[in-house]
């Protein structure tokens, strides 16, 4: 909507798939971050990429492998998961040093069986 | 903790009617963020505040910030039934650490 698609929109998977999201972003950016958006809680920041290197992990667990091939593509990989990690997940972009404005794409709605 | 609370969680208004959003924060920050969220939909931000503003206006949007209260407000004039969304309080270190309340869920009622 504002530059930056992820598909797919909508994901069920049992506990035993692997599955990948993809985020692609088109503003030029070389930030992107990957965060969880749960029911009745705050918006949880997973990665943070810069330039393609991974700056931030906040005790994200294993299950969860982003990979960053350039600065306009992000991916999650999605290996064992729990019922608990169902969520809406967010890939957002944003141009270091211009305030933080993030520019966030449609998100991902992950079910898990 | 930066992390920003909104209040009220939940604020349900007739078309027309300004609303008002509050958000508190913990520690200093560099600026603070409003976004907007339509149901299952992306972020999408509306307006950014300078630690060293008071106030910023966009359109029918009026921030204000106190950094002595560590708190913020988000005034919206003249609702619109299109205004209806969840709005974001995020707190920022002027380098990439954004951290985002739970957020209030406005209804306009048309």
């Amino acid at each position: 909507e504002t530059g930056v698609t992820q598909t797919p929109r909508h994901l069920v998977m049992g506990m035993t798939n692997k599955k990948s999201l993809k985020c692609e972003q088109h503003l030029g950016h070389n930030a992107m971050y990957w965060y969880k958006q749960s029911a009745k809680k705050p918006l949880e920041l997973m990665f943070v990429y810069n330039f393609k290197e991974q700056t931030e992990n906040n005790s994200v667990p294993s299950r969860f492998s982003p990979e960053c091939p350039n600065s306009s593509h992000l991916f999650l990989h999605l290996h064992t998961l729990q019922p608990e990690d169902s969520a809406l997940y967010l890939c957002a972009s944003s141009q270091l040093a211009s305030g933080n404005e993030q520019f966030f794409g449609p998100g991902t709605r992950l079910t898990v069986l | 903790s930066q992390q920003g609370e909104e209040d009220p969680q939940a604020l349900s208004i007739q078309e027309g009617e300004n609303a008002t959003m509050n958000c508190s924060y913990k520690t200093s920050i560099n600026n603070l963020q409003w976004y907007r969220q339509n149901s299952g939909r992306g972020l999408v931000h509306l307006i950014l505040i300078r630690s060293n503003e008071r106030e910023k206006h966009s359109g029918r949007l009026r921030v204000t910030l106190d950094t002595s209260k560590k708190s913020s407000s988000l005034l919206i004039t003249a609702s619109r039934a299109a205004d209806t969304a969840s709005y974001f309080c995020a707190t920022s270190d002027g380098y990439q650490k954004v951290t985002f309340g739970i957020g209030t869920k406005l209804q306009v009622i048309p």
